[in-house]
């Protein structure tokens, strides 16, 4: 299957502080990518969804002035989470399919954020 | 309203025994379903998908998923389980409508040794 990278794989960071986490899909175009939020022992909770070259569609509930996507290319999407508190301690995976609904969407390793 | 049901939280089972997560579905038009699969502080796994044509569709790792269109259900089989096996599993259903994912609250399965 397709590969989907995602790095930090882990970072750890003070309050108040941005951190961005990176997104590539290493062996397709992607023309949607996906970032999600999972919680401990529960299922996927999908943050946003964008379309290379135009602007992420977020999901109810989902501070698009915090959570700062970026689709610049068809193998990159960035999520900088700006002024980081501990509440957005959390599992985050991206992931990116191409073309059509029948597409397979897959998926990065994750990044595990902790803000201290 | 498109709509996965997973019923287990937790599925046990004894390695060698056929194993069986449930999922069963709800949306408006084509179903496309799929099911993924996670380790431990790891990303998703794709696993299998049902597209079109024949109802059972085979996947990595040995698993199977039968599509019942009737009974609107897509459940994930093995015929012999591995401790290996042992993972959080969910399925997802798209339709041709939308292409956002719908996820099941996943199923958290034991095989034990």
């Amino acid at each position: 299957g397709a590969v989907v990278s995602q790095h930090p794989s882990r970072v750890i960071c003070k309050s108040g502080t941005s951190v961005k986490i990176e997104c590539r899909s290493l062996d397709f175009q992607a023309t949607t990518m996906f970032w999600y939020r999972q919680f401990p022992k529960k299922s996927l909770m999908l943050m946003a969804t964008s379309n290379e070259g135009s602007k992420a569609t977020y999901e109810q509930g989902v501070e698009k002035d915090k959570f700062l996507i970026n689709h610049a290319s068809l193998t990159l999407s960035t999520l900088t989470v700006t002024s980081a508190h501990p509440e957005d301690s959390s599992f985050y995976i991206c992931s990116a399919k191409r073309g059509g609904p029948q597409e397979t969407q897959y998926f990065g390793p994750g990044t595990r954020l902790l803000v201290l | 309203a498109q709509s996965v049901a997973q019923p287990e939280d937790q599925v046990n089972v004894a390695e060698g025994n056929p194993l069986t997560v449930k999922c069963t579905y709800s949306v408006s038009g084509n179903p496309y379903l799929f099911w993924y699969v996670q380790y431990p502080n790891r990303g998703l796994q794709f696993l299998l998908k049902y597209i079109t044509g024949d109802n059972l569709v085979k996947g990595s790792y040995g698993f199977e998923a039968e599509f019942n269109k009737s009974q609107t259900s897509f459940h994930l089989k093995k015929p012999s389980a591995l401790v290996s096996d042992s993972a959080l599993y969910f399925c997802a259903v798209r339709d041709d409508s939308n292409y956002q994912l719908i996820w099941g609250a996943g199923t958290k399965l034991i095989i034990k040794p």
